[in-house]
């Protein structure tokens, strides 16, 4: 049974520079999450994606917009790439929006590095 | 305020010690208590999770949470150098959406 996948692993792009994010859930799951994750510190919570919607967001700006495809996968996308930006990007699957239990499961991440 | 905080550490101890690790937040409207795991270059991967106050017990993971002080724990018994790792606190909000703690490194030495 696949995990969550994620792609690329590692990437580095430069300033105003624009990067796509690629997930695909562990399979039965249908609802997908993204995190910001910098260096030293815990994961935050940037958008949630569901039945094609985004349902809902965190303290982020419009430069972060996403999607999610009817296969349930998600893309994320970054617009002008800030160096602030650079992160472990990490999606997290999860069956349905019904409870609160926490369950989600994580993919390994991609990390971006901004110069 | 942070909504959880959490000590970084790091926490270095001996092989067979008993491990704690702390967790407080901010608001009381929260149910879902959580405990994720993260190796190096690794995600997070959930070790346990508790509903409203009270323990949770599995294998040498014991997990606490106390709402009238706002007050998370794991406690590791006989810890194993293959502990070692960040240890986030997480609680749920709505649909799932987690708020973590910055992590706490625990390096536990043979």
């Amino acid at each position: 049974d696949a995990g969550v996948t994620q792609s690329p692993t590692h990437l580095i792009k430069t300033r105003g520079q624009q990067v796509t994010l690629r997930c695909s859930p562990k399979s039965g799951h249908d609802t997908v999450s993204w995190y910001q994750q910098a260096l030293g510190q815990g994961p935050q919570f940037i958008f949630q994606y569901y039945e094609e919607e985004e349902r809902q967001r965190g303290n982020f700006p419009d430069r972060f917009s996403g999607h999610q495809f009817p296969n349930y996968s998600s893309e994320l996308n970054v617009n002008a790439l800030l160096l602030g930006d650079s992160a472990l990007y990490l999606c997290a699957s999860s069956r349905g929006l019904a409870g609160d239990t926490g369950e989600l499961f994580f993919g390994e991440g991609s990390r971006l590095t901004v110069l | 305020q942070k909504e959880v905080e959490q000590d970084p550490g790091p926490l270095s101890v001996p092989e067979g010690a008993i491990v704690s690790l702390n967790c407080t937040y901010s608001n009381s409207a929260f149910q879902y208590f959580m405990w994720y795991r993260q190796y190096s270059r690794k995600g997070p991967e959930l070790l346990m999770y508790t509903y409203s106050s009270g323990n949770k017990e599995d294998g040498r993971f014991t997990a606490q949470v106390d709402k009238s002080s706002k007050y998370i724990s794991l406690f590791i018994r006989d810890s194993q150098p293959s502990d070692s790792a960040t240890y986030l606190c997480a609680i749920a909000g709505a649909g799932n959406m987690l708020t973590f703690g910055g992590g706490t490194r625990l390096m536990v030495k043979p």
